[in-house]
């Protein structure tokens, strides 16, 4: 079973609102990374947390990590129509080099 | 999707034929992971490698068999395709740095393959 579970599995929102996406999962990790995918594209890495960190910034990205509670949300501010995109979590566990993914966030930016 | 590339970007194929699809990097990365996405599904692991001759299985490796004879090359292949194997695959590389250290992958553009 995948490790990781997206949480809301779509969002639509304005442009201008922030977007907030869940991701919880099952083992222990080494760290916890967020992609995103544009339709019919291959994935591009967005953030990486690790383990033993709480909270990172990367321009409008906002990530967090609870390890006791096994997940983490990604928080996009100002969206924009370019932020339209499904976006994964990912995640490596400390026993071996597997990477697993979640199922995906669909996000939808109205104009 | 510089650095990574993936042959054939598509595929139709009908059911019982191998098929074997190839990830091709010029990075020179240490680790290389095959995933097949599917609706309602995301992205699944299928086989990864972390060295030449070094593979291991991930979650869905049923039907699927890997090689990797040299860094660059890492092939899937399909020994006798099924109507289930329709999906499109994506190959990652990644530097990595064991299991102390972090696999940021960068992925190629995706093989969508077809079982009839």
């Amino acid at each position: 079973s995948q490790q990781g579970e997206e949480d809301p599995q779509a969002l639509s929102i304005q442009e201008g609102e922030n977007a907030t996406m869940n991701c919880s999962y099952k083992t222990s990790i080494n760290n916890l990374q967020w992609y995103r995918q544009n339709s019919g594209r291959g994935l591009v890495h967005l953030i990486l947390i690790r383990s033993n960190e709480r909270e990172k910034h990367s321009g409008r990205l906002r990530v967090t990590l609870d390890t006791s509670k096994k997940s983490s949300s990604l928080l996009i501010t100002a969206s924009r129509a370019a932020d339209t995109a499904s976006y994964f979590c990912a995640t490596d566990a400390r026993r071996d080099d597997k990477i697993i993914f979640g199922k995906g966030t669909r996000l939808h930016i109205l104009p | 999707d510089a650095g990574i590339t993936q042959s054939p970007r598509h595929k139709v194929t009908e059911t019982g034929t191998p098929v074997t699809l190839r990830c091709h990097q010029t990075e020179n990365h240490r680790y290389m992971y095959w995933y097949r996405q599917d609706p309602g599904h995301g992205l699944r692991l299928i086989h990864y490698s972390y060295g030449v001759k070094d593979t291991d299985k991930g979650e869905v490796s049923d039907g699927y068999s890997v090689s990797r004879s040299k860094t660059e090359d890492f092939l899937l292949t399909l020994e006798s395709a099924t109507s289930s194997q329709t999906s499109v695959y994506f190959c990652a590389i990644s530097e990595g740095t064991g299991n102390s250290g972090a696999n940021v992958l960068t992925f190629g553009a995706g093989s969508r393959l077809t079982v009839l």
